[in-house]
């Protein structure tokens, strides 16, 4: 199972909106609406921020949306704030009944 | 509160073996999997595999099967992930996370737990 693809890294300046794309195939993301979203700030835990494609847990701001399409799927953080600044990473369960993960993709706030 | 904290630090040799754990609070434990992440040093993370502690049932990845073993005493609301013969490459932070279906989002997370593996 190959990792899905996310880019690198994404910029923005504050207050601005990015989005970060996520992408495998539809024995992945595209066969399921079970792909979910981590953040994860240097030397934590990852902290789930969006699951199911675009359902936010209790306490995670609106600012930060998902969506898919086809074999890819979207997270936006909107209103971006030096807090944001983290690498995040997109999950998906699997065909197989297995679960993969994205690249990883490090926010900058400039 | 829900938590999942794990155990310490470990720093091991080539060919040593280890077992590491992950304790869950605050929920019932047999009522969740529990599925465990390796994140190596400035890497992604790996999703190794999962245990439903309720029968200790375990599914693997196939990047991770027969390389580790998955187990858990619900009695003790503990899960395991062990290594028989520990490689360098096995040096990584380790976290477990709990999860209601096998489809469910990962969460919470455990702290992590650093294993260090040099001659």
């Amino acid at each position: 199972q190959s990792a899905l693809t996310q880019p690198a890294s994404v910029s923005g300046s504050p207050g601005q909106s990015i989005t970060i794309s996520c992408t495998g195939t539809s024995s992945d993301v595209g066969g399921y609406n079970y792909v979910s979203w981590y953040q994860q700030h240097p030397g934590k835990a990852p902290k789930l921020m969006i699951y199911d494609v675009s359902n936010r847990p209790s306490g995670v701001s609106n600012r930060f949306s998902g969506s898919k399409s086809d074999n890819t799927a979207s997270l936006t953080i909107s209103g971006l704030q030096a807090e944001d600044e983290a690498d995040y990473y997109c999950s998906s369960y699997t065909t197989s009944s297995t679960d993969v993960f994205g690249t990883g993709t490090k926010v900058t706030v400039l | 509160e829900v938590q999942l904290v794990q155990s310490g630090a470990e720093v091991k040799k080539p060919g040593e073996s280890l077992r590491i754990s992950c304790k869950g609070s605050g929920y019932r434990f047999t009522s969740y999997w529990i599925s465990w992440v390796r994140q190596m040093p400035g890497k992604g993370l790996e999703w190794m595999g999962r245990i439903d502690p309720s029968d200790s049932y375990t599914e693997y990845s196939p990047s991770f099967q027969g390389h580790v073993t998955i187990s858990a005493d619900k009695s003790i609301s503990t899960a395991y992930l062990q290594w028989s013969r520990l490689k360098a490459s096995d040096t990584a932070m380790y976290y477990c996370a709990r999860r209601e279906y096998r489809s469910s989002p990962f969460d919470p997370w455990g702290q992590g737990t650093l294993v260090t593996v040099s001659s």
